[in-house]
C-alpha cells in the first residue's frame, strides 16, 4: 500500500477564517511533505519533516503552520491567506528524508485551496 | 543544486513508445534521477529512478548516458492515458525533491 490520503480534496475558506488541511499514511515513513501548487506550475516545496521535526522551511510565510502529530499524520493550519494562496497542497512521505539510497517520494492526490 | 531540461511539448501516437529526453548536465555523482508523472488535477505519480545502471519496471524504463548527463525516459507502448506532465528530477544534496518545468506529453489515436 503506497497511499497518502489527503482531507479535505476541496476547500473554500476566507481571508478572515482559520482551517487546516490534513494528511495521513501508514506507511511507516519517517518523511513527510507539503509542496504548494499553482496551475500550469510544478509543485514548489513548503516543508519537509523528519522523525517528527521540522527540518526545512522553505521561506514560507507564516500564515501557513505545519504540525507533525506523529509519524503518520501531517497537518497544515491555515490562517489568514491571501487570495493568492489559492492552489493544490500536496502532501507526500518516503521512508527517509535522506536521499543517499534513493528512496521514492510518494504524494497524495492534494487538497484544493480557494480563498476568497 | 543539479537542474534539469526537458521539451516543455512532445507528441506520440497511441502504441508507439514514447521517448522523453533530459539533460542534467551538472548531476552529482551519487544524485540520483528521478521520473515522475502528474496527469491533470491528480498528485504526482512516482515513475522510477536510477543512479548510473539503466532501469526497468512495470511502467516504463529509464536509460541514463554513461557521463550522466542525461537520460531518457521510455514508455514503451503509449496509450491515451499516458497523456500528462513528466518531470524529470535530480536530487539536490539537501533533503529536497524540486521539480522542473516538465515536458507536456499528448497521446493521440
Amino acid at each position: 500500500d503506497t497511499e497518502v490520503t489527503q482531507t479535505p480534496k476541496h476547500l473554500v475558506m476566507g481571508m478572515t477564517n482559520k482551517k487546516s488541511l490534513k494528511c495521513e499514511q501508514h506507511m511507516g515513513h519517517r518523511a513527510m511533505y507539503w509542496y504548494k501548487q499553482k496551475a500550469k506550475k510544478p509543485p514548489e516545496l513548503m516543508f519537509v519533516y523528519s522523525y517528527e521535526k521540522l527540518s526545512i522551511n522553505e521561506s514560507v510565510p507564516s500564515r501557513f503552520s505545519p504540525e507533525c502529530p506523529n509519524s503518520s499524520l501531517l497537518n497544515l493550519h491555515l490562517h489568514a491567506l491571501q487570495p493568492e494562496d489559492s492552489a493544490l497542497y500536496l502532501c507526500a512521505s518516503s521512508q527517509e528524508a535522506s536521499w543517499v539510497t534513493g528512496n521514492t517520494i510518494y504524494f497524495g492526490e492534494g487538497s484544493w485551496l480557494t480563498v476568497v | 543544486d543539479a537542474k534539469t531540461t526537458q521539451p516543455p511539448s512532445m507528441d506520440c501516437a497511441e502504441g508507439r513508445a514514447a521517448n522523453l529526453p533530459c539533460n542534467h548536465s551538472t548531476i552529482s555523482g551519487n544524485e540520483y534521477v528521478y521520473w515522475y508523472r502528474q496527469i491533470h488535477s491528480q498528485g504526482p505519480q512516482y515513475i522510477i529512478h536510477g543512479l548510473k545502471n539503466n532501469e526497468t519496471n512495470e511502467m516504463a524504463s529509464l536509460i541514463i548516458t554513461e557521463d550522466r548527463k542525461s537520460s531518457t525516459l521510455i514508455l514503451p507502448h503509449a496509450t491515451l492515458r499516458d497523456t500528462a506532465v513528466y518531470y524529470c528530477i535530480v536530487r539536490v544534496a539537501t533533503d529536497k525533491l524540486i521539480f522542473g518545468t516538465g515536458t507536456r506529453l499528448q497521446v493521440f489515436p
